[in-house]
C-alpha cells in the first residue's frame, strides 16, 4: 500500500468547513484513497473513498488532486460530534488495510 | 444487513494467562476478516487478516495467533499474555470487491495486569 502522511492535529470552529489534507505521493494508478474516522473508544467508521474523481456523500466530500498525490477530506459544516481521529489510507483491493497515526480533529464551539 | 459482533467487550487478565477473543459476521458470506490492535494513544496496528477458512496471514511476529474455523468466525488467541498485549482489539470485515471498505466491530478492551 502507498504510504500516507497527515498532520497530527487540527482544530475547526463549529459550523465551519473542516479540510483535512493527506499526502500519498507514491500512490499507484489503481490504488484508491479511503478515509475513516475513529471517535474515542469506538471502532473506526468508514467515511468515503475515491480513485480519480472527486466524491461526495452524506458525510463528506473527497477532493483528489489531478496527479493523485494528495487529497483533502471536507466536512462541510463541522459539528462537535465530528471531533475524532481521521485516517487516510491508500491501497488497491488489498487484504491488508494499514492505518497510520491519522489527524486528530477537534471541533470547537 | 450485515453485522459484526465482538466479545467480550472488556477483559482484565493476569500476565501469563490465556486469551480468546471472538468475532463473528452475519449477513454475508466469504468475508475478508481482520484483527487490529490499538495501544493507548496510538494508531491501529494490523495483526492478522484472513481471506478464507483456515487462511491466516500474520503481520507482526508476537505471542498472538488467529484462527478462522468457520467462514464468518475469526478468533484471536494467546497462550500466555504479556503486559504489552494490553490494548483495544478491533475485528473488521470487508467484501471481496474492487474496493476494500472495512466495517469494524465495537472492539474488545484488554488489560493485562
Amino acid at each position: 500500500d502507498a504510504k500516507t502522511t497527515q498532520p497530527p492535529s487540527m482544530d475547526c470552529a463549529e459550523g465551519r468547513a473542516a479540510n483535512l489534507p493527506c499526502n500519498h505521493s507514491t500512490i499507484s494508478g489503481n490504488e484508491y484513497v479511503y478515509w475513516y474516522r475513529q471517535i474515542h473508544s469506538q471502532g473506526p467508521q468508514y467515511i468515503i473513498h475515491g480513485l480519480k474523481n472527486n466524491e461526495t456523500n452524506e458525510m463528506a466530500s473527497l477532493i483528489i488532486t489531478e496527479d493523485r498525490k494528495s487529497s483533502t477530506l471536507i466536512l462541510p459544516h463541522a459539528t462537535l460530534r465530528d471531533t475524532a481521529v481521521y485516517y487516510c489510507i491508500a491501497g488497491y483491493n488489498n487484504n491488508d488495510m494499514r492505518f497510520g497515526a491519522g489527524t486528530r480533529l477537534t471541533v470547537k464551539p | 444487513s450485515q453485522t459484526i459482533h465482538q466479545w467480550p467487550a472488556t477483559l482484565v487478565q493476569p500476565v501469563g494467562s490465556p486469551l480468546s477473543l471472538e468475532c463473528t459476521v452475519e449477513g454475508t458470506s466469504n468475508p475478508n476478516l481482520y484483527w487490529y490492535r490499538q495501544a493507548a494513544g496510538r494508531g491501529l496496528q494490523l495483526l492478522f487478516y484472513s481471506v478464507g477458512i483456515g487462511q491466516i496471514s500474520s503481520e507482526v511476529p508476537q505471542n498472538l495467533s488467529a484462527s478462522r474455523p468457520q467462514d464468518r468466525q475469526f478468533i484471536l488467541s494467546s497462550k500466555k499474555l504479556l503486559l504489552s498485549d494490553s490494548g483495544f482489539y478491533l475485528c473488521a470485515w470487508s467484501r471481496w470487491a474492487s474496493t476494500n471498505v472495512l466495517t469494524f466491530g465495537a472492539g474488545s478492551r484488554l488489560t493485562v495486569l
